[in-house]
Protein backbone atom coordinates (compact mmCIF):
# COMPACT_ATOMS: atom_id res chain seq x y z
CA UNK A 1 0.00 0.00 0.00
CA UNK A 2 0.98 3.45 -0.83
CA UNK A 3 1.75 6.05 1.86
CA UNK A 4 3.01 5.95 5.23
CA UNK A 5 2.03 3.29 7.86
CA UNK A 6 2.77 3.01 11.41
CA UNK A 7 2.73 -0.60 13.29
CA UNK A 8 1.28 -1.81 15.58
CA UNK A 9 -1.56 0.53 16.34
CA UNK A 10 -2.22 -0.52 19.76
CA UNK A 11 0.43 -1.62 22.14
CA UNK A 12 0.28 -2.60 25.47
CA UNK A 13 3.62 -2.94 27.83
CA UNK A 14 5.22 -3.06 31.01
CA UNK A 15 7.32 -0.43 32.96
CA UNK A 16 11.06 -1.46 31.94
CA UNK A 17 10.56 -3.20 28.75
CA UNK A 18 12.02 -2.15 25.34
CA UNK A 19 9.47 -1.59 22.82
CA UNK A 20 9.91 -0.67 19.43
CA UNK A 21 7.18 1.16 16.84
CA UNK A 22 7.82 0.71 13.24
CA UNK A 23 7.44 3.21 10.31
CA UNK A 24 7.05 2.52 6.90
CA UNK A 25 6.88 5.33 3.93
CA UNK A 26 6.67 4.38 0.36
CA UNK A 27 6.93 7.87 -1.12
CA UNK A 28 11.06 7.66 -0.57
CA UNK A 29 10.30 11.19 1.05
CA UNK A 30 13.98 12.25 2.51
CA UNK A 31 12.49 13.65 5.91
CA UNK A 32 10.79 11.40 8.58
CA UNK A 33 9.88 12.60 12.21
CA UNK A 34 8.52 11.00 15.39
CA UNK A 35 6.01 12.83 17.05
CA UNK A 36 4.14 12.57 20.49
CA UNK A 37 0.69 13.31 21.23
CA UNK A 38 -1.17 14.20 24.79
CA UNK A 39 -3.42 15.90 26.16
CA UNK A 40 -2.95 19.68 26.64
CA UNK A 41 0.36 19.62 24.05
CA UNK A 42 0.80 20.04 20.84
CA UNK A 43 2.85 17.26 18.79
CA UNK A 44 5.99 17.50 20.34
CA UNK A 45 8.80 16.45 17.92
CA UNK A 46 10.83 13.25 19.22
CA UNK A 47 13.21 12.64 16.41
CA UNK A 48 13.43 13.57 12.86
CA UNK A 49 15.59 12.68 10.35
CA UNK A 50 17.05 14.40 7.30
CA UNK A 51 18.13 11.16 5.14
CA UNK A 52 19.05 7.49 5.89
CA UNK A 53 21.75 7.45 8.27
CA UNK A 54 21.19 11.09 10.04
CA UNK A 55 19.21 11.55 12.80
CA UNK A 56 18.53 14.36 14.95
CA UNK A 57 17.17 15.27 18.10
CA UNK A 58 13.33 17.34 18.24
CA UNK A 59 11.80 18.33 21.46
CA UNK A 60 11.58 15.80 24.00
CA UNK A 61 14.23 12.94 22.99
CA UNK A 62 15.04 11.73 26.37
CA UNK A 63 14.18 7.87 26.59
CA UNK A 64 13.95 7.26 23.40
CA UNK A 65 16.39 5.70 20.71
CA UNK A 66 16.17 5.99 16.58
CA UNK A 67 17.48 4.65 13.25
CA UNK A 68 17.44 5.42 9.84
CA UNK A 69 19.55 2.39 7.58
CA UNK A 70 17.17 2.59 4.88
CA UNK A 71 15.16 5.66 3.80
CA UNK A 72 11.80 3.86 3.46
CA UNK A 73 11.83 2.88 7.58
CA UNK A 74 12.33 4.72 10.72
CA UNK A 75 11.70 2.68 13.56
CA UNK A 76 11.56 4.35 17.10
CA UNK A 77 12.57 2.61 20.29
CA UNK A 78 11.91 3.18 23.68
CA UNK A 79 14.91 1.66 25.68
CA UNK A 80 13.16 1.28 29.13
CA UNK A 81 9.63 1.94 28.88
CA UNK A 82 8.57 4.43 31.86
CA UNK A 83 4.54 5.11 31.92
CA UNK A 84 5.68 8.98 31.19
CA UNK A 85 5.99 7.79 28.14
CA UNK A 86 2.20 6.66 27.76
CA UNK A 87 0.86 8.59 24.75
CA UNK A 88 -0.28 8.20 21.03
CA UNK A 89 2.79 8.50 18.78
CA UNK A 90 2.70 9.57 15.18
CA UNK A 91 5.58 9.26 12.29
CA UNK A 92 5.18 11.27 9.15
CA UNK A 93 7.29 12.24 6.33
CA UNK A 94 7.88 14.90 3.63
CA UNK A 95 9.54 14.59 0.51
CA UNK A 96 12.08 17.89 1.65
CA UNK A 97 12.65 20.30 4.75
CA UNK A 98 9.26 20.26 6.06
CA UNK A 99 9.20 24.12 6.29
CA UNK A 100 8.28 24.29 2.39
CA UNK A 101 6.94 20.84 1.79
CA UNK A 102 3.80 19.12 3.10
CA UNK A 103 4.50 16.99 5.62
CA UNK A 104 2.36 13.51 5.60
CA UNK A 105 1.45 11.56 8.67
CA UNK A 106 0.65 8.35 9.57
CA UNK A 107 -2.40 6.93 11.56
CA UNK A 108 -0.40 6.49 14.96
CA UNK A 109 0.86 3.97 17.84
CA UNK A 110 -1.28 4.44 20.82
CA UNK A 111 1.08 2.85 23.57
CA UNK A 112 0.23 2.26 26.97
CA UNK A 113 2.73 1.69 29.65
CA UNK A 114 1.98 0.06 32.58
CA UNK B 1 9.74 31.57 22.47
CA UNK B 2 8.05 29.66 19.53
CA UNK B 3 4.60 29.55 20.05
CA UNK B 4 0.92 28.89 18.49
CA UNK B 5 -2.24 29.50 20.65
CA UNK B 6 -5.74 28.28 19.26
CA UNK B 7 -8.78 29.31 20.47
CA UNK B 8 -11.01 28.11 21.59
CA UNK B 9 -9.85 24.62 23.37
CA UNK B 10 -13.48 22.80 22.20
CA UNK B 11 -16.61 24.06 19.91
CA UNK B 12 -20.45 22.93 19.34
CA UNK B 13 -22.16 23.45 16.90
CA UNK B 14 -25.21 22.59 14.69
CA UNK B 15 -24.88 21.01 11.46
CA UNK B 16 -25.62 23.56 8.65
CA UNK B 17 -23.99 26.41 10.92
CA UNK B 18 -20.49 28.25 10.09
CA UNK B 19 -17.69 28.91 12.60
CA UNK B 20 -14.38 30.19 12.52
CA UNK B 21 -11.29 29.01 14.52
CA UNK B 22 -8.42 31.47 15.61
CA UNK B 23 -4.44 30.61 15.55
CA UNK B 24 -2.11 33.32 17.10
CA UNK B 25 1.17 32.35 16.75
CA UNK B 26 4.78 33.84 17.66
CA UNK B 27 7.19 31.95 15.69
CA UNK B 28 9.76 34.05 14.32
CA UNK B 29 10.80 33.76 11.39
CA UNK B 30 8.00 32.72 9.99
CA UNK B 31 7.98 30.07 6.62
CA UNK B 32 4.14 29.00 6.32
CA UNK B 33 1.24 28.38 8.17
CA UNK B 34 -1.09 25.24 7.58
CA UNK B 35 -4.14 23.93 9.02
CA UNK B 36 -4.84 20.43 9.78
CA UNK B 37 -8.03 18.16 10.27
CA UNK B 38 -7.89 15.30 12.81
CA UNK B 39 -10.03 12.95 12.97
CA UNK B 40 -10.58 10.36 16.12
CA UNK B 41 -7.67 7.95 16.41
CA UNK B 42 -6.51 9.20 12.65
CA UNK B 43 -3.11 11.26 11.76
CA UNK B 44 -3.39 14.84 10.88
CA UNK B 45 -4.52 15.97 7.27
CA UNK B 46 -3.41 18.66 5.51
CA UNK B 47 -6.24 21.60 4.59
CA UNK B 48 -3.87 24.46 3.49
CA UNK B 49 -0.43 25.67 3.63
CA UNK B 50 -0.12 29.27 3.39
CA UNK B 51 2.98 31.86 2.80
CA UNK B 52 4.03 35.22 3.81
CA UNK B 53 2.07 37.10 0.92
CA UNK B 54 -0.50 34.69 0.90
CA UNK B 55 -3.51 36.09 3.22
CA UNK B 56 -6.53 34.10 1.85
CA UNK B 57 -6.66 30.18 0.80
CA UNK B 58 -9.97 27.87 0.28
CA UNK B 59 -10.06 24.42 0.19
CA UNK B 60 -13.44 23.48 -0.67
CA UNK B 61 -15.77 24.50 2.49
CA UNK B 62 -12.49 25.45 4.31
CA UNK B 63 -10.99 28.91 3.66
CA UNK B 64 -8.28 30.00 6.04
CA UNK B 65 -7.07 33.37 6.03
CA UNK B 66 -3.70 35.03 7.59
CA UNK B 67 -2.53 38.40 8.87
CA UNK B 68 1.18 38.32 8.92
CA UNK B 69 1.36 41.65 10.46
CA UNK B 70 -0.82 40.68 13.73
CA UNK B 71 0.29 37.05 13.54
CA UNK B 72 -2.74 35.72 13.43
CA UNK B 73 -5.54 33.22 11.58
CA UNK B 74 -8.25 31.90 11.16
CA UNK B 75 -10.46 28.97 9.76
CA UNK B 76 -13.72 29.30 8.50
CA UNK B 77 -15.56 26.45 8.06
CA UNK B 78 -19.03 27.32 5.62
CA UNK B 79 -22.44 24.89 5.83
CA UNK B 80 -21.03 22.38 8.52
CA UNK B 81 -21.53 18.72 8.30
CA UNK B 82 -21.00 15.72 10.18
CA UNK B 83 -18.03 14.89 9.05
CA UNK B 84 -16.37 17.70 10.46
CA UNK B 85 -16.26 16.87 13.85
CA UNK B 86 -12.65 16.80 14.35
CA UNK B 87 -9.75 18.38 16.03
CA UNK B 88 -8.60 21.27 14.14
CA UNK B 89 -4.73 21.95 14.32
CA UNK B 90 -2.75 24.90 13.61
CA UNK B 91 0.80 24.99 12.57
CA UNK B 92 3.72 26.97 12.05
CA UNK B 93 6.55 26.74 10.32
CA UNK B 94 9.64 28.26 11.90
CA UNK B 95 11.93 28.54 8.24
CA UNK B 96 13.92 25.63 9.75
CA UNK B 97 13.37 21.87 9.47
CA UNK B 98 10.74 21.71 12.39
CA UNK B 99 6.86 22.68 12.53
CA UNK B 100 5.06 23.90 15.56
CA UNK B 101 2.15 22.73 16.80
CA UNK B 102 -0.95 24.28 18.41
CA UNK B 103 -2.88 22.25 20.87
CA UNK B 104 -5.88 22.39 18.68
CA UNK B 105 -9.79 23.23 18.59
CA UNK B 106 -11.76 20.11 18.83
CA UNK B 107 -15.07 20.78 16.48
CA UNK B 108 -18.01 18.86 17.88
CA UNK B 109 -21.05 18.92 14.60
CA UNK B 110 -24.52 17.63 15.90
CA UNK B 111 -27.58 17.26 14.01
Amino acid sequence: DAGITQSPRYKITETGRQVTLMCHQTWSHSYMFWYRQDLGHGLRLIYYSAAADITDKGEVPDGYVVSRSKTENFPLTLESATRSQTSVYFCASSEWDPSSTEAFFGQGTRLTVV
Amino acid sequence: KNQVEQSPQSLIILEGKNCTLQCNYTVSPFSNLRWYKQDTGRGPVSLTIMTFSENTKSNGRYTATLDADTKQSSLHITASQLSDSASYICVVSADTDKLIFGTGTRLQVFP
